[in-house]
């Protein structure tokens, strides 16, 4: 069964890095979105993508956070200089359309 | 925008028991209600969904039920197992192509062998 696959699966970086989180949808999708999980707290949406451009952001997705979707498997989402709260569980999602979205098994970012 | 209240976040019952996860949301215009499983180091995975032309799915051990009304939605898993422990979390969304995901806060499920 395809699935979305993330890597790293657990990245550590310094205050004021720059950190790039790589995601591979599934094959055939074209929607896809990142979310963040900050430790004991709601999985929350940060941006989606479609047709090569941003489709919809929350108001977390400010200007240190850019996604790009390089080739026609991958797609990034960069940190341009991290910060501590930044911390956080962060999943790649992808879907064919109509709403059903599936989830990656996330990246670890720890920010020290 | 769009809130979903999730409780228990907490919930243990022994197995061969029934659990039953309740939740609210605040938007009226939403009208798909995905629930997802998620097992320690795996991301959140899709087990069953409504929307909202319908009010009760079934699969197998598991039925959801929405009431559109009062805006409340619910996740019922029958006959639970062991392997049912996770955190599930429902959300809800608008119907469209790229329409975000609001997640409630999870519910974590301990099934007593």
């Amino acid at each position: 069964e395809p699935e979305v696959t993330q890597t790293p699966s657990h990245q550590v970086t310094q205050m004021g890095q720059e950190v790039i989180l790589r995601c591979v949808p599934i094959s055939n999708h074209l929607y896809f979105y990142w979310y963040r999980q900050i430790l004991g707290q709601k999985v929350e949406f940060l941006v989606s993508f479609y047709n090569n451009e941003i489709s919809e952001k929350s108001e977390i997705f400010d200007d240190q956070f850019s996604v790009e979707r390089p080739d026609g498997s991958n797609f990034t989402l960069k940190i341009r200089s991290t910060k501590l709260e930044d911390s956080a569980m962060y999943f790649c999602a992808s879907g064919a359309g109509y709403n059903e979205q599936f989830f990656g098994p996330g990246t670890r970012l720890t920010v020290l | 925008g769009e809130n979903v209240e999730q409780h228990p976040s907490t919930l243990s019952v022994q197995e061969g028991d029934s659990a039953v996860i309740k939740c609210t949301y605040s938007d009226s215009a939403s009208n798909y209600f995905p629930w997802y499983k998620q097992e320690l180091g795996k991301g959140p995975q899709l087990i069953i969904d409504i929307r909202s032309n319908v009010g009760e799915k079934k699969d197998q051990r598991i039925a959801v039920t929405l009431n559109k009304t009062a805006k409340h939605f619910s996740l019922h898993i029958t006959e639970t197992q062991p392997e049912d422990s996770a955190v599930y979390f429902c959300a809800a969304s608008i119907s469209g192509g790229y329409q975000k995901v609001t997640f409630g806060i999870g519910t974590k499920l301990q099934v007593i062998p």
